[in-house]
């Protein structure tokens, strides 16, 4: 009953530095998504996958890229690592519009 | 555009006292709305969620929430808490059709409960 993976759970990098986060979903979701969470702000969309094959924009995209794999995988990528980029970043999958199921998210802190 | 407001960012109880958790929302569609929960560490877990059926919604773990149009309101409550309800509440607006721009999450509320 894994639902969604998120790996790794934790992270430190240097300023400058690359990093990709992994998440897959089991659930046979068409939609995932990627948020960060930072104190006092809830969650803020990143990016998203309609489906597979397709990426959007959300509220905060700058200094991200995302590739969906497959219908199971959706990644993000910091290509250059900034200070703040320290956050803890939660994917999600869900069937179109209905409620998303979230991974137990995985941690960043850049030094 | 859609938008929430949770009324309070920290809430203490004690146990077996009520809970009350505020929530307001702005939707130019009629709004779906939902109710999720975080412990210490972990991912987001749905509570419960209006989708325009019974005004009224019943959760897991004893929570409900009443959806109120007049007053654009979708307050959780919970008759009796425990102390493993402690987490952070946060309450989600859906209004868009399409998917990934559709969910909008307020800020949070911190529930704490005492002995």
């Amino acid at each position: 009953n894994a639902g969604v993976t998120q790996t790794p759970k934790f992270q430190v990098l240097k300023t400058g530095q690359s990093m990709t986060l992994q998440c897959a979903q089991d659930m046979n979701h068409n939609s995932m998504y990627w948020y960060r969470q930072d104190p006092g702000m809830g969650l803020r969309l990143i990016y998203y996958s309609a489906s597979e094959g397709t990426t959007d924009k959300g509220e905060v995209p700058n200094g991200y890229n995302v590739s969906r794999l497959n219908k199971r995988e959706f990644s993000l990528r910091l290509e250059s690592a900034a200070p703040s980029q320290t956050s803890v970043y939660f994917c999600a999958s869900s069937f179109s519009n209905q409620p998303q199921h979230f991974g137990d998210g995985t941690r960043l802190s850049i030094l | 555009a859609q938008s929430v407001t949770q009324l309070d960012s920290h809430v203490s109880v004690s146990e077996g006292t009520p809970v009350l958790l505020r929530c307001n929302y702005s939707s130019s569609y009629s709004p779906s709305l939902f109710w999720y929960v975080q412990h210490p560490n972990k991912g987001l877990q749905l509570l419960l969620k209006y989708t325009s059926a019974a005004t009224l919604v019943k959760g897991i773990n004893g929570f409900e929430a009443e959806f109120k149009k007049s007053e654009t309101s979708f307050h959780l409550t919970k008759p009796s808490a425990h102390m493993s309800d402690a987490a952070e509440y946060f309450c989600v607006v859906s209004g868009a059709r399409q998917a990934g721009t559709a969910l909008i999450f307020g800020k949070g509320t911190t529930l704490s409960v005492s002995s």
